[in-house]
C-alpha cells in the first residue's frame, strides 16, 4: 500500500543546516513535496519535485530524490528561529489525492 | 493572486449537528480537494473536485459530503456530527490538468462538544 514515513523531530543549531528524511512507498508517483506547517496554521508548499528529476534547488531549500531507494530529503541551509516548524512530506498517490507522512517538527537551538 | 480562503476559520457545534465550511481556490484553479487533520490520524484525504465533478473520494463515512460549484469555489458538509470530527480541515486548490502543486487555506477548526 502506499504510506510515507518521516522522523518526528529534528533538532539543529542555529546557521547549520537541517536535513528532513522522507521515505515513501508508490514507485508510481510523479510528484513528491515538502510543506511547512507553523502552529495554528494551514499548509505552505515550500518546494515540489517531478520524479523524472533528482533534484531541485531555490535559495535555501535543496531537494534530493534518489528513485531507486524512494528516498526525499529535503536540506535547509543557514537555518534560522523562523525555520522553526514541522515539515510534511508528501506524494502524490492514484487520483490526485496527496498520501502524507507524519511531520518532522524541526527544533532550532541557539 | 489571492491565496486559498476558508470560511468560517473556527466553529463549536455539538453531537449530532450538522455543518457546512466553504472554500474559495486561487483565482484560475478548478481542482479543490479537502483534507482532515488531527493529532492522532494526521492528515487524511476527503475528497477532490475537478469542474463541479467528484474525482476521488477517501475512505471517510458517507456523513462527509462535498460540492463544487461552477465558479470552483467548494462546500463540504458533515451531518451527525460526532467528538471525533474535531479536526482542523484543510482545503487545498490546484490548477489541476496536469499541474498538480496543491495550494493550501488556513483550515477551518471544528470543535465537536
Amino acid at each position: 500500500g502506499e504510506d510515507v514515513e518521516q522522523s518526528l523531530f529534528l533538532s539543529v543549531r542555529e546557521g547549520d543546516s537541517s536535513v528532513i528524511n522522507c521515505t515513501y512507498t508508490d514507485s508510481s508517483s510523479t510528484y513528491l513535496y515538502w510543506y511547512k506547517q507553523e502552529p495554528g496554521a494551514g499548509l505552505q508548499l515550500l518546494t515540489y519535485i517531478f520524479s523524472n528529476m533528482d533534484m531541485k534547488q531555490d535559495q535555501r531549500l535543496t531537494v534530493l530524490l534518489n528513485k531507486k531507494d524512494k528516498h526525499l530529503s529535503l536540506r535547509i541551509a543557514d537555518t534560522q528561529t523562523g525555520d522553526s516548524a514541522i515539515y510534511f512530506c508528501a506524494e502524490m498517490g492514484s487520483n490526485y489525492q496527496l498520501i502524507w507522512g507524519a511531520g518532522t517538527k524541526l527544533i532550532i537551538k541557539p | 493572486k489571492a491565496g486559498v480562503t476558508q470560511t468560517p476559520r473556527y466553529l463549536i457545534k455539538t453531537r449530532g449537528q450538522q455543518v457546512t465550511l466553504s472554500c474559495s481556490p486561487i483565482s484560475g484553479h478548478r481542482s479543490v480537494s479537502w483534507y482532515q487533520q488531527t493529532p492522532g490520524q494526521g492528515l487524511q484525504f476527503l475528497f477532490e473536485y475537478f469542474s463541479e465533478t467528484q474525482r476521488n473520494k477517501g475512505n471517510f463515512p458517507g456523513r462527509f459530503s462535498g460540492r463544487q460549484f461552477s465558479n470552483s469555489r467548494s462546500e463540504m458538509n458533515v451531518s451527525t456530527l460526532e467528538l471525533g470530527d474535531s479536526a482542523l480541515y484543510l482545503c487545498a486548490s490546484s490548477p489541476g490538468q496536469g499541474q498538480y502543486e496543491q495550494y493550501f487555506g488556513p483550515g477551518t477548526r471544528l470543535t465537536v462538544t
